[in-house]
C-alpha cells in the first residue's frame, strides 16, 4: 500500500519556540494532505487540509496564524506550530489521499509534541 | 451531539472471541464508512470501507452498515492478541471531499 513519512516522530520543546513537522507521500504523489490532532485516548480531529500549490483550508476553530501549513510539492505537506505553549502539546497525525475510485486517505505514524 | 458515537471501551476479550465494534451517527448525509485500526503511538491503517448498506467480509473482519438506524458495526472473528489496538470508525458524505469524520475510538485487548 502507500506509504506516508513523518518527521519527526517526537519531538520536545520549550514553550515559545516554534516546531516544524514533515510529512512525506513515499510512493504516490498526494494533491491533498491532512493534518489532525489526537488528544489521549480521544478521536481525530481534523485541523486542516492542504493542497499543492494552495493556501490550506482550516477548520473552525483552529488558528491558521499559529498551525502554519505548506504543502509545496505533491509529496511533502509540512505543518509549523508557531511560540509552542504546553496547550499545544498532543499527537499529530498527517494523511495524504491517494487519488482514486475511493480517495483513500492514507495516515503517517504520527509525531508526539511534547512543549515544556 | 457529535456527529458519530463510539464507545471507547476499554473491551477485554478472551483470544478467539467474537468481537462486536459499533458506531453511531447522527447526519444522513454520510455514505462511506470506515474501519481504522490504531496500534499504540501510531497511525491509523484502513481495514475495511462500506458504501452505502450493507454488509462487507474481509477474513475474520466483516463490516456491517445499517442507514435506517445509522449505525454500523465491525464484527472480529476468532480474535488474536495481534487484534489488540484501538479501533476507530470514520465516515465521510461524499468522494470526492475527502473530509473524516472519525468516532473517539474503542480500545481493544484480546488476552491469550
Amino acid at each position: 500500500g502507500a506509504v506516508v513519512s513523518q518527521h519527526p516522530s517526537r519531538v520536545i520543546c520549550k514553550s515559545g519556540t516554534s516546531v516544524k513537522i514533515e510529512c512525506r507521500s513515499l510512493d504516490f504523489q498526494a494533491t491533498t494532505m491532512f493534518w489532525y490532532r489526537q488528544f489521549p485516548k480521544k478521536s481525530l480531529m481534523l485541523m486542516a487540509t492542504s493542497n499543492e500549490g494552495s493556501k490550506a483550508t482550516y477548520e473552525q476553530g483552529v488558528e491558521k496564524d499559529k498551525f502554519l501549513i505548506n504543502h509545496a510539492s505533491l509529496t511533502l505537506s509540512t505543518l509549523t506550530v508557531t511560540s509552542a505553549h504546553p496547550e499545544d502539546s498532543s499527537f499529530y497525525i498527517c494523511s495524504a489521499k491517494l487519488a482514486g475510485v475511493f480517495n483513500e486517505q492514507f495516515f503517517g505514524p504520527g509525531t508526539r509534541l511534547t512543549v515544556l | 451531539q457529535k456527529e458519530v458515537e463510539q464507545d471507547p471501551g476499554p473491551l477485554s476479550v478472551p483470544e478467539g472471541a467474537i468481537v462486536s465494534l459499533n458506531c453511531t451517527y447522527s447526519n444522513s448525509a454520510f455514505q462511506y464508512f470506515m474501519w481504522y485500526r490504531q496500534y499504540s503511538r501510531k497511525g491509523p491503517e484502513l481495514l475495511m470501507y462500506t458504501y452505502s448498506s450493507g454488509n462487507k467480509e474481509d477474513g475474520r473482519f466483516t463490516a456491517q452498515v445499517d442507514k435506517s438506524s445509522k449505525y454500523i458495526s465491525l464484527f472480529i472473528r476468532d480474535s488474536q492478541p495481534s487484534d489488540s489496538a484501538t479501533y476507530l470508525c470514520a465516515m465521510k458524505r461524499g468522494n470526492q471531499g475527502g473530509k473524516l469524520i472519525f468516532g473517539q475510538g474503542t480500545e481493544l485487548s484480546v488476552k491469550p
